[in-house]
């Protein structure tokens, strides 16, 4: 079956500006993450959701950011009034389970530039 | 809070022979999960290998293995026959056993691989 995927892969902003990054995760997935990865780290949590709502989102920077997955399966990573800070890759991860050994799908990440 | 510590930023092996990549943990909890991922240049994250805290055997898949000294809070992973494909990044992560799901990574190695 499908992995995860994530859209668009590559965006190009100006500051200033909003951001929408989606995130598809694997069908029957309740445990969606985003992380983001800066240039020479690894990636950082961000917010969890385990179905429809956000049961951790304690790694978002600031009120700037915000996630949503109204529907349980797609959700969407929203950024307002974007900073060249936010320059990152930032990826999606789905998994049956959000506890123990239960793996994270890793889709391919949305590199995120803010000029 | 828990944080994950990869010393080597880059680590090189000749192609067929063995490497081990470096990572210490530090954590107070007794219950916890370990992972090794591996990141090519396309981005996405592919699980290498994972080890349960409570488990004293220490996990191996095919070329991949860990050295994990819980006493140490070491988890080292040691690949055998290395492969050009191996090449990539690798980042060691922490997972707690609580509910709540979310990895910790270390900075990553990067490893390259000479024909």
């Amino acid at each position: 079956g499908a992995g995860v995927s994530q859209t668009p892969s590559n965006k190009v902003t100006e500051k200033g500006k909003y951001v929408e990054l989606r995130c598809d995760p694997i069908s029957g997935h309740t445990a969606l993450y985003w992380y983001r990865q800066s240039l020479g780290q690894g990636p950082e949590f961000l917010i969890y959701f385990q179905g429809t709502g956000a049961a951790d989102d304690s790694g978002l920077p600031n009120d700037r950011f915000f996630a949503v997955r109204p529907e349980g399966s797609v959700s969407t990573l929203k950024i307002q009034r974007t900073e060249r800070g936010d320059s990152a890759v930032y990826l999606c991860a789905s998994s049956s389970t959000g506890q123990g050994t239960g793996e994270q799908y890793f889709g391919p990440g949305t590199r995120l530039t803010v000029t | 809070a828990q944080t994950v510590t990869q010393s080597q930023p880059e680590m090189s092996v000749q192609e067929a022979e063995t490497v081990t990549l470096s990572c210490t943990y530090d954590t107070s909890e007794s219950d916890y999960y370990l992972f090794w991922y591996k990141q090519p240049p396309s981005r996405q994250m592919i699980l290498v290998i994972r080890q349960e805290a409570y488990k004293q055997q220490n996990a191996t898949e095919n070329r991949f293995s860990v050295n994990f000294q819980k006493a140490a809070k070491s988890f080292s992973l040691k690949i055998s026959d290395s492969q050009l494909g191996d090449a990539a990044m690798y980042f060691c992560a922490y997972r707690s056993g609580g509910s709540q799901g979310n990895l910790i990574f270390g900075k990553g190695t990067k490893l390259s691989v000479k024909p």
